[in-house]
């Protein structure tokens, strides 16, 4: 079946750069997703790429896609102690009732002073 | 962005008893919403796929009758967990979908004693 894979923590200090990786099984993925939780908080969508692209910047954040080797980066630039969360990679699969996304187990990023 | 809550945020209940979880869409209309359940520390799985007018899909393990779905308007879908037992208390979080993809309630922490 389909299968997202992340490291699971990160560590990085406040001004430095944070890269989050995620590979991917699912070739036929339309669309990939990067979401940030906080602590006992539901997920923001932080950015999308369409399977097509292979860069979207949107202000602080840059997502790469090598669909070759199904692999999806997000990198933060100037990262602050407010983008400590777990940052989930996502995949949208077609299930038996449409088009779910498929989860990573997610990323702790912890941003130090 | 669009904007997707959930109500309660949080809830205690005894055993036996069965709770209801609301998840609206308040900016836009979804004819399809996610269900899914995160345990501390890990990803997101999902439960079932609720779409507006027909009956759920549920994924596989997940016991119909007794996590009830329905999705009776383009904005509301509710998740009634019945005669809740502890193994239940867990943070459930839905979705709304859009074109592109899913924008995500902030989430309901159940605790059942």
């Amino acid at each position: 079946g389909e299968d997202v894979e992340q490291s699971l923590f990160l560590s990085v200090r406040e001004g430095d750069s944070s890269v989050i990786n995620c590979t991917y099984t699912d070739s036929s993925s339309t669309y990939l997703y990067w979401y940030k939780q906080e602590p006992g908080a539901g997920l923001q969508l932080l950015t999308y790429i369409f399977s097509n692209m292979d860069m979207k910047q949107d202000q602080r954040l840059t997502v790469l896609l090598n669909k070759k080797d199904k692999h999806l980066s997000l990198r933060i630039a100037d990262t602050q102690t407010g983008d400590s969360a777990i940052y989930f990679c996502a995949e949208s699969s077609l299930n038996q009732a449409g088009t779910a996304l498929i989860f990573g187990k997610g990323t702790t990023l912890s941003v130090s002073s | 962005g669009a904007v997707v809550s959930q109500h309660p945020s949080r809830v205690i209940c005894k055993s036996g008893t069965s709770v209801k979880i609301e998840c609206r869409s308040l900016d836009f209309q979804a004819t399809t919403m996610f269900w899914y359940r995160q345990f501390p520390k890990q990803s997101l799985m999902l439960m079932a796929t609720s779409n507006e007018g027909s009956k759920a899909t549920y994924e596989q393990g997940v016991e119909k009758d007794k996590f009830l779905i329905n999705h009776a308007s383009l904005t509301l879908s509710t998740l009634t967990v019945t005669s809740a037992h502890p193994e239940d208390s867990s943070f459930y979080i839905c979705s709304a979908r859009t074109l592109e993809t899913q924008y995500f309630g902030p989430g309901t922490r159940l605790l059942v004693l």
